[in-house]
Protein backbone atom coordinates (compact mmCIF):
# COMPACT_ATOMS: atom_id res chain seq x y z
CA UNK A 1 0.00 0.00 0.00
CA UNK A 2 3.08 2.40 -1.11
CA UNK A 3 0.61 4.62 -2.75
CA UNK A 4 3.20 7.79 -3.85
CA UNK A 5 7.21 6.96 -3.44
CA UNK A 6 9.53 10.21 -3.31
CA UNK A 7 13.45 9.37 -4.00
CA UNK A 8 15.52 10.23 -2.16
CA UNK A 9 14.42 11.71 1.46
CA UNK A 10 17.56 13.88 1.68
CA UNK A 11 19.70 15.23 -0.40
CA UNK A 12 22.85 18.16 -0.23
CA UNK A 13 24.18 19.36 -3.34
CA UNK A 14 26.52 22.01 -3.85
CA UNK A 15 26.06 24.83 -6.51
CA UNK A 16 26.03 23.75 -9.89
CA UNK A 17 25.10 20.28 -8.97
CA UNK A 18 22.73 17.95 -11.16
CA UNK A 19 20.40 16.09 -9.50
CA UNK A 20 16.96 13.95 -10.82
CA UNK A 21 14.59 13.59 -7.94
CA UNK A 22 12.19 10.20 -8.37
CA UNK A 23 8.53 10.08 -8.19
CA UNK A 24 6.90 6.66 -8.98
CA UNK A 25 2.83 6.01 -7.77
CA UNK A 26 1.20 2.51 -8.09
CA UNK A 27 -2.36 3.66 -8.23
CA UNK A 28 -2.87 3.81 -11.83
CA UNK A 29 -3.57 7.37 -11.46
CA UNK A 30 -2.80 9.30 -15.11
CA UNK A 31 -2.03 12.98 -13.56
CA UNK A 32 1.35 13.50 -11.83
CA UNK A 33 2.63 16.81 -10.36
CA UNK A 34 5.64 18.30 -8.52
CA UNK A 35 5.70 20.55 -5.70
CA UNK A 36 8.15 23.12 -3.78
CA UNK A 37 7.77 24.52 -0.40
CA UNK A 38 9.30 26.74 1.34
CA UNK A 39 9.23 28.10 5.01
CA UNK A 40 6.13 30.53 5.33
CA UNK A 41 4.40 29.74 1.69
CA UNK A 42 2.26 26.71 0.39
CA UNK A 43 2.63 24.41 -1.94
CA UNK A 44 4.00 25.78 -5.05
CA UNK A 45 3.64 23.88 -8.41
CA UNK A 46 6.27 23.68 -10.79
CA UNK A 47 5.24 20.76 -13.56
CA UNK A 48 2.48 18.67 -13.63
CA UNK A 49 2.00 15.69 -16.57
CA UNK A 50 -1.93 15.36 -17.20
CA UNK A 51 -1.47 11.85 -18.69
CA UNK A 52 1.33 9.82 -20.09
CA UNK A 53 3.37 11.35 -22.76
CA UNK A 54 2.65 15.34 -21.47
CA UNK A 55 3.69 17.86 -19.24
CA UNK A 56 3.10 21.50 -18.73
CA UNK A 57 4.70 24.06 -16.64
CA UNK A 58 3.39 25.34 -13.30
CA UNK A 59 3.81 28.58 -11.65
CA UNK A 60 7.55 28.27 -10.70
CA UNK A 61 8.66 26.08 -13.62
CA UNK A 62 12.28 28.17 -14.01
CA UNK A 63 15.40 25.54 -13.25
CA UNK A 64 13.78 22.38 -13.48
CA UNK A 65 12.85 19.84 -16.27
CA UNK A 66 10.71 16.88 -15.92
CA UNK A 67 10.44 13.63 -17.68
CA UNK A 68 7.11 10.98 -17.49
CA UNK A 69 9.15 8.19 -17.88
CA UNK A 70 6.14 6.26 -18.31
CA UNK A 71 1.81 5.86 -16.03
CA UNK A 72 4.02 5.31 -12.97
CA UNK A 73 6.95 7.48 -13.09
CA UNK A 74 7.38 11.35 -13.02
CA UNK A 75 11.06 12.79 -12.13
CA UNK A 76 12.10 16.52 -11.86
CA UNK A 77 15.66 17.06 -12.62
CA UNK A 78 17.90 20.22 -11.55
CA UNK A 79 20.16 20.46 -14.39
CA UNK A 80 22.35 23.29 -12.41
CA UNK A 81 21.26 24.07 -8.45
CA UNK A 82 21.05 26.72 -7.13
CA UNK A 83 20.61 28.00 -3.37
CA UNK A 84 17.28 29.17 -4.58
CA UNK A 85 15.77 26.07 -4.58
CA UNK A 86 16.54 24.81 -1.22
CA UNK A 87 13.00 23.62 -0.36
CA UNK A 88 11.00 20.03 0.21
CA UNK A 89 10.09 18.72 -2.79
CA UNK A 90 6.45 16.99 -3.05
CA UNK A 91 5.20 14.58 -5.48
CA UNK A 92 1.64 14.27 -6.15
CA UNK A 93 -0.65 12.09 -8.25
CA UNK A 94 -4.50 11.73 -9.13
CA UNK A 95 -7.13 10.27 -11.22
CA UNK A 96 -7.48 12.79 -13.36
CA UNK A 97 -11.07 12.51 -13.79
CA UNK A 98 -13.56 15.59 -12.77
CA UNK A 99 -12.58 16.95 -9.45
CA UNK A 100 -10.42 14.22 -7.57
CA UNK A 101 -8.25 15.28 -5.04
CA UNK A 102 -4.29 14.79 -5.63
CA UNK A 103 -2.48 12.20 -3.10
CA UNK A 104 1.00 13.34 -2.24
CA UNK A 105 4.52 11.41 -1.49
CA UNK A 106 6.04 12.50 1.74
CA UNK A 107 8.45 14.52 0.11
CA UNK A 108 12.72 15.25 -0.55
CA UNK A 109 14.59 17.97 1.55
CA UNK A 110 17.05 19.80 -0.76
CA UNK A 111 19.38 21.66 0.68
CA UNK A 112 22.15 23.13 -1.80
CA UNK A 113 25.00 25.31 -0.58
CA UNK B 1 -0.29 38.32 -5.41
CA UNK B 2 -1.72 35.88 -2.91
CA UNK B 3 -4.99 34.22 -4.60
CA UNK B 4 -5.19 32.13 -1.07
CA UNK B 5 -4.27 33.57 1.76
CA UNK B 6 -4.58 31.92 5.29
CA UNK B 7 -4.45 34.79 7.53
CA UNK B 8 -3.77 32.69 10.94
CA UNK B 9 -0.59 31.06 10.85
CA UNK B 10 -1.39 29.18 14.01
CA UNK B 11 -4.24 28.11 15.97
CA UNK B 12 -4.44 26.84 19.51
CA UNK B 13 -8.15 25.13 20.68
CA UNK B 14 -8.75 22.77 24.17
CA UNK B 15 -9.35 19.32 23.35
CA UNK B 16 -13.19 18.62 22.91
CA UNK B 17 -13.41 21.88 21.64
CA UNK B 18 -14.37 23.42 18.22
CA UNK B 19 -11.58 24.31 15.93
CA UNK B 20 -11.68 27.35 13.34
CA UNK B 21 -9.93 27.64 10.38
CA UNK B 22 -10.23 30.42 7.85
CA UNK B 23 -9.25 30.93 4.16
CA UNK B 24 -10.14 33.77 1.63
CA UNK B 25 -9.17 33.60 -2.15
CA UNK B 26 -9.09 36.50 -4.34
CA UNK B 27 -9.85 34.56 -8.02
CA UNK B 28 -13.46 34.32 -8.45
CA UNK B 29 -13.15 31.62 -11.25
CA UNK B 30 -12.09 29.46 -8.70
CA UNK B 31 -14.61 26.76 -8.31
CA UNK B 32 -13.29 23.65 -6.28
CA UNK B 33 -11.64 23.74 -2.50
CA UNK B 34 -9.87 21.47 -0.80
CA UNK B 35 -8.31 21.17 2.56
CA UNK B 36 -5.16 19.40 3.35
CA UNK B 37 -3.89 18.10 6.74
CA UNK B 38 0.27 17.53 6.93
CA UNK B 39 2.15 16.30 10.00
CA UNK B 40 5.56 16.83 10.19
CA UNK B 41 7.85 14.94 7.69
CA UNK B 42 4.85 13.35 5.70
CA UNK B 43 2.94 14.71 2.57
CA UNK B 44 -0.35 16.95 3.10
CA UNK B 45 -3.20 14.17 3.46
CA UNK B 46 -6.49 15.22 1.39
CA UNK B 47 -9.25 16.55 4.43
CA UNK B 48 -12.18 17.44 2.50
CA UNK B 49 -13.26 19.58 -0.52
CA UNK B 50 -16.11 21.71 -1.85
CA UNK B 51 -17.28 22.44 -5.10
CA UNK B 52 -18.33 25.75 -5.57
CA UNK B 53 -22.37 24.52 -6.21
CA UNK B 54 -22.46 24.01 -2.41
CA UNK B 55 -22.07 25.68 0.34
CA UNK B 56 -21.43 22.87 3.15
CA UNK B 57 -19.84 19.68 2.79
CA UNK B 58 -19.24 17.60 6.01
CA UNK B 59 -17.29 14.55 6.97
CA UNK B 60 -17.68 13.04 10.76
CA UNK B 61 -16.49 15.86 12.57
CA UNK B 62 -14.87 18.02 9.45
CA UNK B 63 -17.61 20.37 7.72
CA UNK B 64 -16.25 22.98 5.22
CA UNK B 65 -18.12 26.01 4.62
CA UNK B 66 -17.69 27.97 1.43
CA UNK B 67 -19.24 31.97 1.35
CA UNK B 68 -19.04 32.65 -2.59
CA UNK B 69 -20.12 36.31 -2.01
CA UNK B 70 -17.47 36.90 0.54
CA UNK B 71 -14.88 34.78 -1.11
CA UNK B 72 -14.24 32.97 1.99
CA UNK B 73 -14.57 29.34 3.49
CA UNK B 74 -13.67 27.41 6.62
CA UNK B 75 -13.17 24.34 8.06
CA UNK B 76 -14.91 22.88 11.28
CA UNK B 77 -13.17 20.25 13.42
CA UNK B 78 -15.85 19.47 15.98
CA UNK B 79 -14.80 17.82 18.47
CA UNK B 80 -11.13 18.80 18.23
CA UNK B 81 -8.71 15.96 19.58
CA UNK B 82 -4.79 16.14 20.18
CA UNK B 83 -4.45 13.84 16.85
CA UNK B 84 -5.60 16.90 14.78
CA UNK B 85 -2.80 18.82 15.50
CA UNK B 86 -1.22 19.94 12.19
CA UNK B 87 -0.65 22.14 9.84
CA UNK B 88 -3.91 22.45 7.43
CA UNK B 89 -3.36 23.71 3.95
CA UNK B 90 -6.64 25.44 1.48
CA UNK B 91 -5.89 25.01 -1.83
CA UNK B 92 -8.38 26.02 -4.46
CA UNK B 93 -8.74 25.40 -8.40
CA UNK B 94 -10.57 26.92 -11.28
CA UNK B 95 -13.04 25.73 -14.09
CA UNK B 96 -11.45 22.14 -15.03
CA UNK B 97 -12.26 22.80 -19.03
CA UNK B 98 -9.28 24.70 -18.97
CA UNK B 99 -7.17 22.28 -17.55
CA UNK B 100 -7.67 23.88 -13.95
CA UNK B 101 -7.80 21.11 -11.87
CA UNK B 102 -4.12 20.15 -12.32
CA UNK B 103 -3.49 24.04 -11.10
CA UNK B 104 -4.05 23.57 -7.20
CA UNK B 105 -3.12 27.14 -5.49
CA UNK B 106 -2.06 26.48 -1.90
CA UNK B 107 -2.40 29.43 1.11
CA UNK B 108 0.45 29.28 3.29
CA UNK B 109 -1.32 27.27 5.82
CA UNK B 110 -2.51 27.07 9.53
CA UNK B 111 -0.76 25.22 11.99
CA UNK B 112 -3.42 24.14 14.68
CA UNK B 113 -2.64 22.63 18.27
CA UNK B 114 -4.97 21.04 20.17
CA UNK B 115 -4.16 20.73 24.09
CA UNK B 116 -5.75 18.57 26.21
Amino acid sequence: NAGVTQTPKFQVLKTGQSMTLQCAQDMNHNSMYWYRQDPGMGLRLIYYSASEGTTDKGEVPNGYNVSRLNKREFSLRLESAAPSQTSVYFCASRPGQSNQPQHFGDGTRLSIL
Amino acid sequence: DQQVKQNSPSLSVQEGRISILNCDYTNSMFDYFLWYKKYPAEGPTFLISISSIKDKNEDGRFTVFLNKSAKHLSLHIVPSQPGDSAVYFCAASANPFSGGYNKLIFGAGTRLAVHP
